[in-house]
Protein backbone atom coordinates (compact mmCIF):
# COMPACT_ATOMS: atom_id res chain seq x y z
CA UNK A 1 0.00 0.00 0.00
CA UNK A 2 1.19 3.69 -0.76
CA UNK A 3 2.09 5.23 2.35
CA UNK A 4 1.87 8.76 2.52
CA UNK A 5 3.38 10.43 5.78
CA UNK A 6 3.14 14.19 7.07
CA UNK A 7 5.66 15.25 9.46
CA UNK A 8 3.27 16.68 12.09
CA UNK A 9 -0.32 15.61 12.86
CA UNK A 10 -0.92 19.14 14.94
CA UNK A 11 1.24 22.73 14.74
CA UNK A 12 1.00 25.95 16.51
CA UNK A 13 2.49 28.91 14.68
CA UNK A 14 2.26 32.57 15.14
CA UNK A 15 0.82 35.57 12.70
CA UNK A 16 3.51 36.46 10.67
CA UNK A 17 5.99 33.38 11.33
CA UNK A 18 7.14 31.36 8.10
CA UNK A 19 5.59 27.88 8.24
CA UNK A 20 6.31 24.45 6.01
CA UNK A 21 4.82 21.42 6.23
CA UNK A 22 6.21 18.45 4.95
CA UNK A 23 5.11 15.74 2.94
CA UNK A 24 6.57 12.05 1.87
CA UNK A 25 5.54 9.52 -0.04
CA UNK A 26 6.59 6.05 -0.64
CA UNK A 27 5.73 4.39 -4.00
CA UNK A 28 7.69 6.80 -6.51
CA UNK A 29 4.52 8.25 -7.58
CA UNK A 30 4.73 11.39 -10.20
CA UNK A 31 1.63 13.20 -8.60
CA UNK A 32 1.39 15.18 -5.48
CA UNK A 33 -1.30 17.36 -3.93
CA UNK A 34 -1.43 20.00 -1.42
CA UNK A 35 -5.33 20.75 -0.28
CA UNK A 36 -6.97 22.24 2.72
CA UNK A 37 -10.27 21.19 4.48
CA UNK A 38 -12.45 23.52 5.94
CA UNK A 39 -15.91 23.22 7.63
CA UNK A 40 -18.77 23.70 5.06
CA UNK A 41 -15.93 24.53 2.00
CA UNK A 42 -15.03 20.49 2.31
CA UNK A 43 -11.66 19.87 0.36
CA UNK A 44 -9.91 22.93 -1.94
CA UNK A 45 -6.90 22.02 -3.77
CA UNK A 46 -3.97 24.56 -2.86
CA UNK A 47 -1.32 23.44 -4.81
CA UNK A 48 0.07 20.63 -7.44
CA UNK A 49 2.86 18.75 -8.24
CA UNK A 50 3.11 16.47 -11.76
CA UNK A 51 7.16 16.22 -11.40
CA UNK A 52 10.21 17.00 -9.83
CA UNK A 53 10.82 21.08 -9.44
CA UNK A 54 7.45 21.40 -11.45
CA UNK A 55 4.63 22.60 -9.21
CA UNK A 56 1.12 24.40 -10.67
CA UNK A 57 -1.29 26.55 -8.75
CA UNK A 58 -4.66 24.91 -7.72
CA UNK A 59 -7.74 26.65 -6.44
CA UNK A 60 -6.87 28.74 -3.40
CA UNK A 61 -2.88 29.22 -3.61
CA UNK A 62 -2.51 33.10 -2.29
CA UNK A 63 0.01 32.93 0.45
CA UNK A 64 1.53 29.53 -0.38
CA UNK A 65 4.04 28.18 -2.16
CA UNK A 66 5.40 24.70 -2.73
CA UNK A 67 9.03 23.08 -3.11
CA UNK A 68 9.41 19.59 -4.72
CA UNK A 69 13.67 19.18 -4.77
CA UNK A 70 12.80 15.29 -4.33
CA UNK A 71 10.19 13.07 -6.10
CA UNK A 72 9.23 11.84 -2.85
CA UNK A 73 9.00 15.08 -1.14
CA UNK A 74 6.31 17.96 -1.75
CA UNK A 75 6.47 21.09 0.96
CA UNK A 76 3.82 23.22 1.65
CA UNK A 77 5.04 26.86 2.82
CA UNK A 78 3.44 29.83 4.45
CA UNK A 79 5.00 32.39 3.61
CA UNK A 80 3.80 34.65 6.53
CA UNK A 81 1.01 32.36 8.60
CA UNK A 82 -1.91 34.33 9.24
CA UNK A 83 -5.35 33.57 11.29
CA UNK A 84 -7.34 32.78 8.36
CA UNK A 85 -5.07 29.82 7.19
CA UNK A 86 -5.41 28.24 10.12
CA UNK A 87 -7.44 24.50 8.81
CA UNK A 88 -6.51 20.74 8.58
CA UNK A 89 -4.03 20.70 5.63
CA UNK A 90 -4.09 17.41 3.48
CA UNK A 91 -1.04 15.75 1.62
CA UNK A 92 -1.89 13.74 -1.63
CA UNK A 93 0.21 11.12 -3.60
CA UNK A 94 -2.08 10.42 -6.49
CA UNK A 95 -5.32 9.18 -4.81
CA UNK A 96 -3.80 8.36 -1.27
CA UNK A 97 -3.93 10.98 0.92
CA UNK A 98 -1.59 11.62 4.30
CA UNK A 99 -3.22 11.57 7.92
CA UNK A 100 -3.60 15.53 7.69
CA UNK A 101 -1.81 18.23 9.76
CA UNK A 102 -4.41 20.43 11.65
CA UNK A 103 -2.77 23.86 11.65
CA UNK A 104 -3.68 26.80 14.21
CA UNK A 105 -2.24 30.29 13.83
CA UNK A 106 -2.21 32.67 16.58
CA UNK B 1 -18.56 27.36 -9.38
CA UNK B 2 -19.37 24.21 -8.05
CA UNK B 3 -18.59 20.74 -10.40
CA UNK B 4 -19.19 18.31 -8.26
CA UNK B 5 -22.83 18.49 -6.07
CA UNK B 6 -23.26 16.13 -3.20
CA UNK B 7 -26.28 15.44 -1.44
CA UNK B 8 -27.38 15.08 1.80
CA UNK B 9 -25.06 17.23 3.62
CA UNK B 10 -25.89 14.85 6.42
CA UNK B 11 -27.62 11.61 7.23
CA UNK B 12 -29.12 9.53 9.66
CA UNK B 13 -29.50 5.59 9.35
CA UNK B 14 -30.72 2.85 11.49
CA UNK B 15 -28.34 -0.12 12.36
CA UNK B 16 -28.72 -2.67 9.32
CA UNK B 17 -30.50 -0.08 7.20
CA UNK B 18 -28.95 1.46 3.47
CA UNK B 19 -27.40 4.72 3.55
CA UNK B 20 -27.84 6.50 -0.02
CA UNK B 21 -25.64 9.38 -0.81
CA UNK B 22 -26.25 11.50 -3.79
CA UNK B 23 -23.54 13.15 -6.12
CA UNK B 24 -24.00 14.57 -9.74
CA UNK B 25 -20.90 16.37 -11.52
CA UNK B 26 -20.91 19.12 -14.83
CA UNK B 27 -17.23 18.14 -16.38
CA UNK B 28 -17.94 15.52 -19.08
CA UNK B 29 -14.36 15.37 -19.07
CA UNK B 30 -14.25 13.75 -15.87
CA UNK B 31 -13.32 9.92 -15.81
CA UNK B 32 -12.60 8.49 -12.54
CA UNK B 33 -14.72 8.63 -9.59
CA UNK B 34 -13.85 7.38 -6.32
CA UNK B 35 -15.83 8.13 -2.93
CA UNK B 36 -13.93 8.50 0.31
CA UNK B 37 -14.49 8.12 3.87
CA UNK B 38 -12.54 9.47 6.38
CA UNK B 39 -13.16 9.93 10.07
CA UNK B 40 -12.67 12.93 12.52
CA UNK B 41 -9.13 13.68 12.85
CA UNK B 42 -7.88 11.52 9.79
CA UNK B 43 -7.54 12.05 6.36
CA UNK B 44 -9.64 10.69 3.91
CA UNK B 45 -9.28 7.24 2.57
CA UNK B 46 -10.16 5.90 -0.75
CA UNK B 47 -13.22 3.44 -0.12
CA UNK B 48 -14.55 2.68 -3.78
CA UNK B 49 -13.70 4.37 -7.26
CA UNK B 50 -15.93 3.54 -10.65
CA UNK B 51 -14.85 4.63 -14.06
CA UNK B 52 -17.68 5.28 -17.13
CA UNK B 53 -17.56 2.47 -18.68
CA UNK B 54 -19.84 0.54 -15.89
CA UNK B 55 -23.13 1.18 -14.36
CA UNK B 56 -22.12 -0.57 -11.15
CA UNK B 57 -19.64 -1.95 -9.17
CA UNK B 58 -19.38 -3.61 -5.54
CA UNK B 59 -16.98 -4.17 -3.23
CA UNK B 60 -18.24 -5.72 -0.15
CA UNK B 61 -21.29 -3.56 1.67
CA UNK B 62 -20.25 -0.56 -0.71
CA UNK B 63 -21.65 -0.38 -4.29
CA UNK B 64 -21.07 2.45 -6.48
CA UNK B 65 -24.14 3.24 -9.12
CA UNK B 66 -22.95 5.34 -11.82
CA UNK B 67 -25.56 7.13 -14.57
CA UNK B 68 -23.44 8.63 -17.55
CA UNK B 69 -26.54 10.20 -19.49
CA UNK B 70 -27.38 12.02 -16.28
CA UNK B 71 -23.96 12.65 -15.16
CA UNK B 72 -24.97 11.08 -11.68
CA UNK B 73 -23.41 8.56 -9.14
CA UNK B 74 -23.79 7.02 -6.03
CA UNK B 75 -22.68 5.31 -3.22
CA UNK B 76 -24.98 2.89 -1.47
CA UNK B 77 -23.64 1.37 2.36
CA UNK B 78 -25.81 -2.20 2.41
CA UNK B 79 -26.46 -3.40 6.16
CA UNK B 80 -24.91 -0.12 7.61
CA UNK B 81 -23.33 -0.36 10.76
CA UNK B 82 -22.92 1.90 13.43
CA UNK B 83 -18.66 1.59 12.23
CA UNK B 84 -19.58 3.22 9.43
CA UNK B 85 -20.24 6.74 10.92
CA UNK B 86 -17.99 9.11 9.14
CA UNK B 87 -18.21 11.50 6.38
CA UNK B 88 -18.17 10.52 2.90
CA UNK B 89 -16.56 12.41 -0.13
CA UNK B 90 -17.68 11.92 -3.95
CA UNK B 91 -14.35 12.97 -6.41
CA UNK B 92 -13.81 13.04 -9.89
CA UNK B 93 -10.84 13.54 -11.81
CA UNK B 94 -9.72 13.39 -15.56
CA UNK B 95 -8.73 9.96 -15.20
CA UNK B 96 -5.97 11.02 -18.34
CA UNK B 97 -3.68 13.22 -19.26
CA UNK B 98 -1.32 16.02 -17.21
CA UNK B 99 -4.63 16.46 -15.12
CA UNK B 100 -5.16 12.84 -14.44
CA UNK B 101 -5.04 12.75 -10.80
CA UNK B 102 -6.60 16.19 -9.73
CA UNK B 103 -9.68 15.59 -8.06
CA UNK B 104 -12.42 17.88 -7.68
CA UNK B 105 -14.76 17.24 -4.37
CA UNK B 106 -18.25 17.43 -3.19
CA UNK B 107 -18.47 18.75 0.25
CA UNK B 108 -19.49 15.70 1.87
CA UNK B 109 -21.99 14.00 3.61
CA UNK B 110 -21.62 13.55 7.25
CA UNK B 111 -23.42 9.86 7.83
CA UNK B 112 -24.39 8.62 11.17
CA UNK B 113 -25.66 5.04 12.07
CA UNK B 114 -27.13 4.51 15.04
CA UNK B 115 -28.00 1.57 17.03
Amino acid sequence: DVKVTQSSRYLVKRTGEKVFLECVQDMDHENMFWYRQDPGLGLRLIYFSYDVKMKEKGDIPEGYSVSREKKERFSLILESASTNQTSMYLCASSFTFGSGTRLTVV
Amino acid sequence: QQQVKQSPQSLIVQKGGISIINCAYENTAFDYFPWYQQFPGKGPALLIAIRPDVSEKKEGRFTISFNKSAKQFSLHIMDSQPGDSATYFCAASPGSGAGSYQLTFGKGTKLSVIP
